[in-house]
């Protein structure tokens, strides 16, 4: 079966820091990760996809994802935070080897102070 | 190009009555998907159609929940009785074969009182 944990239900970060949210995956099969966020009022955008082609996968907004299968792990960095990253962030798996379906996890909330 | 559009965009209703929540998918997207996501989660997989067959249904629950997709094109979920449990957003997704162009709507807003 497939699932996605995340690690942290909150992070809080200053604006130029770093940025880290965590997940770690669980399959059955060579997966197809993805990171989605979420803005309050507004609908699901994808930020990344990492469907087995190199592990290091670039998104949108400066934000980047490392797969490393040997920690099952799919964590979301960014360089340097800004007040607009804040939102909802959700790491998801693919439901099924077609890469269609999909498993969120419960979300982690990202909050940046100035 | 045109998102996947949802109505009503928020509803209320009283337990035990019935609601209807529709989606049109992005024009040529063969394959659709109703989500569920309660405060506080992340959304969870409902009914997954395939043009109009049922690809995935497995977590819908079946004895209050209904959802059709006549013609392949637009869809509709329905709750008939619904609890207050069921109060949530429900996400119509659509995307071309392999998942390609993967695009979410806006979401139905429901509470039940």
């Amino acid at each position: 079966a497939q699932s996605v944990t995340q690690l942290d239900s909150h992070v809080s970060v200053s604006e130029g820091t770093p940025v880290l949210l965590r997940c770690n995956y669980s399959s059955s099969y060579s997966p197809s990760l993805f990171w989605y966020v979420q803005h309050p009022n507004k609908g699901l955008q994808l930020l990344l996809k990492y469907t087995s082609a190199a592990t290091l996968v670039k998104g949108i907004n400066g934000f980047e994802a490392e797969f490393k299968k040997s920690e099952t792990s799919f964590h979301l960095t960014k360089p340097s935070a800004h007040m607009s990253d804040a939102a909802e962030y959700f790491c998801v798996v693919s439901h099924n080897q077609a890469g269609t379906a999909l498993i969120f996890g419960k979300g982690t909330t990202l909050s940046v102070s100035s | 190009e045109a998102g996947v559009a949802q109505s009503p965009r928020y509803k209320i209703i009283e337990k035990r009555q019935s609601v209807a929540f529709w989606c049109n998918p992005i024009s040529g997207h063969a394959t659709l998907y109703w989500y569920q996501q309660i405060l506080g989660q992340g959304p969870k997989l409902l009914i997954q159609f395939q043009n109009n067959g049922v690809v995935d249904d497995s977590q819908l629950p079946k004895d209050r929940f209904s959802a059709e997709r006549l013609k392949g094109v637009d869809s509709t979920l329905k709750i008939q009785p619904a609890k207050l449990e069921d109060s949530a957003v429900y996400l119509c997704a659509s995307s071309l074969e392999g998942g390609r162009g993967y695009t979410f709507g806006s979401g139905t807003r429901l509470t039940v009182v």
